[in-house]
């Protein structure tokens, strides 16, 4: 069973727009931290987040703002006013306690802003 | 800003060859690991090395594949005949501690291997 799901696989938005990425988590673990990396054309993996599990207070920055809620086991990422500059490929991640350092990766979404 | 360096950027290779890919990890760091992304796919655990022993390792880690720290400041991973399957791009990742205390891998910009 997959872990961390993105269903989302694809996104296309034109420029100015606001776009959310959609996240959903599996786990039995109590203590967890969930990600977000960014991964542009030149295929670098840019940490944008991390958030554990206690913690459910939304956070901003920037342009950028993401949504926890542990009762739907949702970490979903929005881009608000979307820039050219922003189109990647945006992975969400989880990394369990029990499982120690191993992160489990979404399959990504990928994301294009049209100008 | 401190940071995970990786070499080579791109290699390719004839199925059958050994190949090495080298990181350096952040110097103050304790735990390295590898990851890997076949193209256009999600990116995979391969292998965890802390105290110049392997922590923990996936399926995908099997006889073919080895990783050494030889120096101390190197962390290197080998494939020792390579396959077709082998293509993908390779990430070397460092963290001061276990994931779950410190909550942060730091990755490199990754080498992306090209099996021929």
């Amino acid at each position: 069973a997959q872990k961390v799901t993105q269903a989302q696989t694809e996104i296309s938005v034109v420029e100015k727009e606001d776009v959310t990425l959609d996240c959903v988590y599996e786990t039995r673990d109590t203590t967890y931290y969930l990600f977000w990396y960014k991964q542009p054309p030149s295929g670098e993996l840019v940490f944008l987040i991390r958030r554990n599990s206690f913690d459910e207070q939304n956070e901003i920055s920037g342009r950028y703002s993401w949504n926890f809620q542990k009762s739907t086991s949702s970490f979903n990422f929005t881009i608000t006013a979307s820039q050219v500059v922003d189109s990647a490929v945006y992975f969400c991640a989880l990394s369990e306690t029990f499982t120690g350092n191993q992160f489990y990766f979404g399959t990504g979404t990928s994301l294009t802003v049209i100008p | 800003e401190p940071e995970v360096t990786q070499t080579p950027s791109h290699q390719v290779t004839q199925m059958g060859q050994e190949v090495i890919l080298r990181c350096v990890p952040i110097s103050n760091h304790l735990y390295f690991y590898w990851y890997r992304q076949i193209l256009g796919q999600k990116v995979e655990f391969l292998v965890s090395f802390y105290n110049n022993e392997i922590s923990e390792k996936s399926e995908i880690f099997d006889d073919q594949f080895s990783v050494e720290r030889p120096d101390g400041s190197n962390f290197t991973l080998k494939i020792r005949s390579t396959k077709l399957e082998d293509s993908a791009m390779y990430f070397c990742a460092s963290s001061e501690g276990r994931g779950r205390y410190t909550g942060e891998l730091f990755f490199g910009e990754g080498s992306r291997l090209t099996v021929l």
